[in-house]
């Protein structure tokens, strides 16, 4: 298994500002996933994070709205940048075990106002 | 590529009577499966995984779920439903060469007394 640590917890921003999120493992991870999940929605991946290359977006996310730092193999951040209303929601980190199962950090709830 | 369909966003039953929440998923490669669980405002729980060996996983609280590779589904039962089971239930598949996961809508639950 494996324990990851999300930080903040949750925030409320202003419109217009930036909040980075951070995500720290207990093991040394090749992948991590960052994730959003939207009021009464399931979750979206938004990218992949390797270590040492860029982050892979999936379809709808781009790299100057969500920019990914993955600076070692167990830590990892994901900015939301210039933050409107529709950009609030949970975000949550990612990894998975040698069993293929997702271990996820605790979320960051986002209210943007 | 992968991904998963969630056949019920709703799913009401019971308590006492069983439970059945479907899902099919679509995988270029051998997929491993997981149902994960959600209760209000908590984080995600892993209830039960598929990852090649037995068609029929047990999982915690009484779920089971059967890998069936001729329907391409995966679909959650329990035999008698308790009112703690109200939440929302992700069927997710992973084709084990990326480690990307992919979350079904996902399926509320709705325990009636």
């Amino acid at each position: 298994s494996a324990v990851i640590s999300q930080k903040p917890s949750r925030d409320i921003c202003q419109r217009g500002t930036s909040l980075t999120i951070q995500c720290q493992v207990d093991s040394q991870v090749t992948m991590m996933f960052w994730y959003r999940q939207q009021p009464g929605q399931s979750l979206t991946l938004i990218a992949t994070a390797n270590q040492g290359s860029e982050a892979t977006y999936e379809s709808g996310f781009v790299i100057d709205k969500f920019p990914i730092s993955r600076p070692n193999l167990t830590f990892s951040t994901l900015t939301v940048s210039n933050m409107s209303p529709e950009d609030s929601s949970i975000y949550l980190c990612s990894v998975v075990g040698g069993g293929y199962e997702a271990f996820f950090g605790q979320g960051t709830r986002l209210t943007v106002v | 590529a992968q991904s998963v369909t969630q056949l019920d966003s709703h799913v009401s039953v019971s308590e006492g009577t069983p439970v059945l929440l479907r899902c099919n998923y679509s995988s270029s490669y051998s997929p491993s499966l997981f149902w994960y669980v959600q209760h209000p405002n908590k984080g995600l729980q892993l209830l039960l995984k598929y990852t090649s060996a037995a068609t029929l996983v047990k999982g915690i609280n009484g779920f089971e779920a059967e890998f069936k590779k001729s329907e391409t589904s995966f679909h959650l039962t329990k035999p008698s439903a308790h009112m703690s089971d109200a939440a929302e239930y992700f069927c997710v598949v992973s084709d084990n060469r990326d480690d990307k996961i992919i979350f079904g809508k996902g399926t509320r639950l709705h325990i009636l007394p």
